[in-house]
């Protein structure tokens, strides 16, 4: 296994266009963030999977977004009429959640620029 | 409101010295607190993990306190070296350890002049 990986790594997309990542986190882990950054900031959370159950959901988080987990593998990302202001990296991440802390594995990232 | 508060956007030492970079929370109650680092470009990667009863945890260079009377978290590399420029971020679970939600800091850019 060689880690979160995590396509496309650039995404750049024109403004009201729909657009999808994907995220294959290391194979025995439970649990898979999604997050996303911005320049000089760190990681806001998005939302959170155990499993393939989507367990919590950011309060900022726009209606445009939506996240998948099918049979709690891989992890999919959507961002449906793309604004400027989602211009962004997006990070996937995953954790072996047992109940108690955790270490989390992140991805390189999708850098998704918006024109 | 909850707020993480990393001391400074920037830190800049000579090589040899001994970094402190400071994490401060507020209205939060975390069981643990984690350090990742984080490479222009690249994800972050975990680096020390202390929990609310550990005083101090070692790894090789580097060492995180954990005060929760304070509220706060010293992360120090000793011997720093240029290759330990990067920026840092300090992280906890937003509900106290029970649900694994890992809210972060803004992190601090460390420079290491040779």
């Amino acid at each position: 296994d060689t880690g979160v990986s995590q396509n496309p790594r650039h995404k750049i997309t024109k403004r009201g266009q729909n657009v999808t990542f994907r995220c294959d986190p290391i194979s025995e882990h439970n649990r898979l963030y999604w997050y996303r950054q911005t320049l000089g900031q760190g990681p806001e959370f998005l939302t959170y999977f155990q499993n393939e159950a989507q367990l919590e959901k950011s309060r900022l988080l726009s209606d445009r977004f939506s996240a998948e987990r099918p049979k709690g593998s891989f992890s999919t990302l959507e961002i449906q009429r793309t604004e400027q202001g989602d211009s962004a990296m997006y990070l996937c991440a995953s954790s072996f959640w047992t109940g108690t802390a955790a270490e989390a594995f992140f991805g390189q990232g999708t850098r998704l620029t918006v024109v | 409101s909850q707020k993480i508060e990393q001391n400074s956007e920037a830190l800049n030492i000579q090589e040899g010295k001994t970094a402190t970079l400071t994490c401060n929370y507020t209205n939060y109650s975390p069981a643990y607190l984690q350090w990742y680092r984080q490479d222009p470009g690249r994800g972050p990667v975990f680096l020390l993990l202390i929990r609310e009863n550990e005083k101090e945890k070692r790894k090789e260079r580097l060492k995180v306190t954990f005060d929760t009377t304070l509220k706060q978290s010293l992360f120090h590399i000793t011997a720093s070296q240029p290759a330990d420029s990067a920026t840092y971020l300090c992280a906890l679970d937003e509900w106290g350890g029970s649900q694994g939600n890992l809210i972060f800091g803004k992190g601090t850019k460390l420079s290491v002049k040779p």
